[in-house]
C-alpha cells in the first residue's frame, strides 16, 4: 500500500520565520505534489515535481518554494512565513497518470 | 480563476437516502474527472473517476454522471450511510490522469440516521 508520510501533523511558526513542511513516499512515484487546503476554496496546487532537482510552479507558487534532492522525499519551503499561510498542507504522489495518493496533511499555523 | 465549480457546500441526507453533488467545469481540454473522499484527519482517497468517453460509470453505491455537452458531472451515493459522512472533492485533469488535479471546493456530507 502506498504510503505518503508528512513529518508534521501540526506546526505553529511565527510571521517571518522559515518553514520547511516535508514530505517522504515510499513507492518510488515519479511524481510529487504540494497542495494547500483552505475552506470553500478547495485543493489548490502550490507546486510539483516530475523527477529529482525538477519542479514546476502550480496554480498558486508565490511565496513559496521547493526542494526535491532525493526522489522519495519532496519538501515545501516558506521562506519567510505569513498569516495568509496559516492552512492545511497536503503531499501527494503518483506514477505516471495514476491516482494521486495524498498524506495526511500538515495544519501549519503562522502567528 | 476557478475552473471547476462544485455545488452544494454542505448536503444532509437521511440514511438511506441518495446524495447528490454536482460540478461544472470550464476547459474543455479536461479528459479526466475523479472524485476524492477525505474523512476528518486524513487526506483525500480516490474514491471513483470517469473519462469523457462515457456518461455513467458506477462503483457499488456510488456513480458518475458525466454531461460532455452540458460540461457537468456529478456524484451520486445510493442508500447513504452515516459511514458515508465526509468531504467530496470532484476535480478534472488533462492528459487522462491524476497529474495536475484541479479540485473544486468540497462538499461536505453528513448523513443522519
Amino acid at each position: 500500500d502506498v504510503k505518503v508520510t508528512q513529518s508534521s501533523r501540526y506546526l505553529v511558526k511565527r510571521t517571518g520565520e522559515k518553514v520547511f513542511l516535508e514530505c517522504v513516499q515510499d513507492m518510488d512515484h515519479e511524481n510529487m505534489f504540494w497542495y494547500r487546503q483552505d475552506p470553500g476554496l478547495g485543493l489548490r496546487l502550490i507546486y510539483f515535481s516530475y523527477d529529482v532537482k525538477m519542479k514546476e510552479k502550480g496554480d498558486i507558487p508565490e511565496g513559496y518554494s521547493v526542494s526535491r534532492e532525493k526522489k522519495e522525499r519532496f519538501s515545501l519551503i516558506l521562506e519567510s512565513a505569513s498569516t495568509n499561510q496559516t492552512s492545511m498542507y497536503l503531499c501527494a504522489s503518483n506514477q505516471n497518470n495514476s491516482p494521486l495518493h495524498f498524506g495526511n496533511g500538515t495544519r501549519l499555523t503562522v502567528t | 480563476q476557478q475552473q471547476v465549480k462544485q455545488s452544494p457546500q454542505s448536503l444532509i441526507v437521511q440514511k438511506g437516502g441518495i446524495s447528490i453533488i454536482n460540478c461544472a467545469y470550464e476547459n474543455t481540454a479536461f479528459d479526466y474527472f475523479p472524485w476524492y473522499q477525505q474523512f476528518p484527519g486524513k487526506g483525500p482517497a480516490l474514491l471513483i473517476a470517469i473519462r469523457p468517453d462515457v456518461s455513467e460509470k458506477k462503483e457499488g453505491r456510488f456513480t458518475i454522471s458525466f454531461n460532455k455537452s452540458a460540461k457537468q458531472f456529478s456524484l451520486h451515493i445510493m442508500d447513504s450511510q452515516p459511514g458515508d459522512s465526509a468531504t467530496y472533492f470532484c476535480a478534472a485533469s488533462q492528459g487522462g490522469g491524476g497529474n495536475k488535479l484541479t479540485f473544486g471546493t468540497g462538499t461536505q456530507l453528513k448523513v443522519e440516521l
